[in-house]
C-alpha cells in the first residue's frame, strides 16, 4: 500500500463548477499537508499549506484536513479554464521527506 | 536567481551513455531535493542535501545514480550507463532549510533514453 493515495483522474468539469480533489494517507506521523499545482512542462508550485485539522481558505481554494480519517481535500470554487493542471497532494512527517500523491489531472472546459 | 533553475531542459541520450543534470537553487536556500517524475506518475524522491551533505541516499534507484552539491549551491545529478527506464522528468527543488516544508521547484529536465 502506498503511503499516499490519490485518484489520478483525469477529471473534466465545466467552467464554474466546484471541484473536489482528495487524498488519503496511511502514515499517522504526517503533520504538514500541501497541495501543489503543476502545469504542463513546468515544475509543481505550492498552492496551499496546512498544519492542523480543519479548513483553510485562500480565494477560490479551500484545503481541508481530517487527521482522524487520514483524509485531505482541495476544493476549487468557480473553476476557471486556467485552473486546468495536475494537482498533487503532498505531506511530511518526522522523516523530513515530502511524500507526494500520484497527482490528479484536471481539465476545466469553457 | 529568482527561482530554481535546471539545465538542460531536455536531454536525449543513447542507452549506455552517462548524463549530468544540473540544478541551481534559490540563493540562500540550504536544502536541496531531487525528485523523479515518470509519465503520468507522482514524484519519486531521490535524494536531499542539507548544505553540501546528503545524509540519506536510500532513495537513489541504483548505484548508477549519484549526486553532489558544492558551495551550498549548485547540485549535479549524474546517471551512468543510462537505461530506457531512466526516461523521466528529473525535478529539483530547494527550501530555506530542512525544517521549512515549503519547496520551490524548477521546471525539470526531461530525459529521454533511446
Amino acid at each position: 500500500q502506498k503511503e499516499v493515495e490519490q485518484d489520478p483522474g483525469p477529471l473534466s468539469v465545466p467552467e464554474g463548477a466546484i471541484v473536489s480533489l482528495n487524498c488519503t494517507y496511511s502514515n499517522s506521523a504526517f503533520q504538514y499537508f500541501m497541495w501543489y499545482r503543476q502545469y504542463s512542462r513546468k515544475g509543481p508550485e505550492l498552492l496551499m499549506y496546512t498544519y492542523s485539522s480543519g479548513n483553510k481558505e485562500d480565494g477560490r481554494f479551500t484545503a481541508q484536513v481530517d487527521k482522524s480519517s487520514k483524509y485531505i481535500s482541495l476544493f476549487i470554487r468557480d473553476s476557471q479554464p486556467s485552473d486546468s493542471a495536475t494537482y498533487l497532494c503532498a505531506m511530511i512527517g518526522g522523516a523530513q521527506k515530502l511524500v507526494f500523491g500520484q497527482g490528479t489531472r484536471l481539465t476545466i472546459n469553457p | 536567481g529568482a527561482g530554481v533553475s535546471q539545465s538542460p531542459s531536455n536531454k536525449v541520450t543513447e542507452k549506455g551513455k552517462d548524463v549530468e543534470l544540473r540544478c541551481d537553487p534559490i540563493s540562500g536556500h540550504t536544502a536541496l531535493y531531487w525528485y523523479r517524475q515518470r509519465l503520468g506518475q507522482g514524484l519519486e524522491f531521490l535524494i536531499y542535501f542539507q548544505g553540501n551533505s546528503a545524509p540519506d541516499k536510500s532513495g537513489l534507484p541504483s548505484d548508477r545514480f549519484s549526486a553532489e552539491r558544492t558551495g551550498e549551491s549548485v547540485s549535479t545529478l549524474t546517471i551512468q550507463r543510462t537505461q530506457q527506464e531512466d526516461s523521466a522528468v528529473y525535478l529539483c527543488a530547494s527550501s530555506l532549510s530542512l525544517v521549512d516544508e515549503k519547496l520551490f521547484f524548477g521546471s525539470g529536465t526531461q530525459l529521454s533514453v533511446l
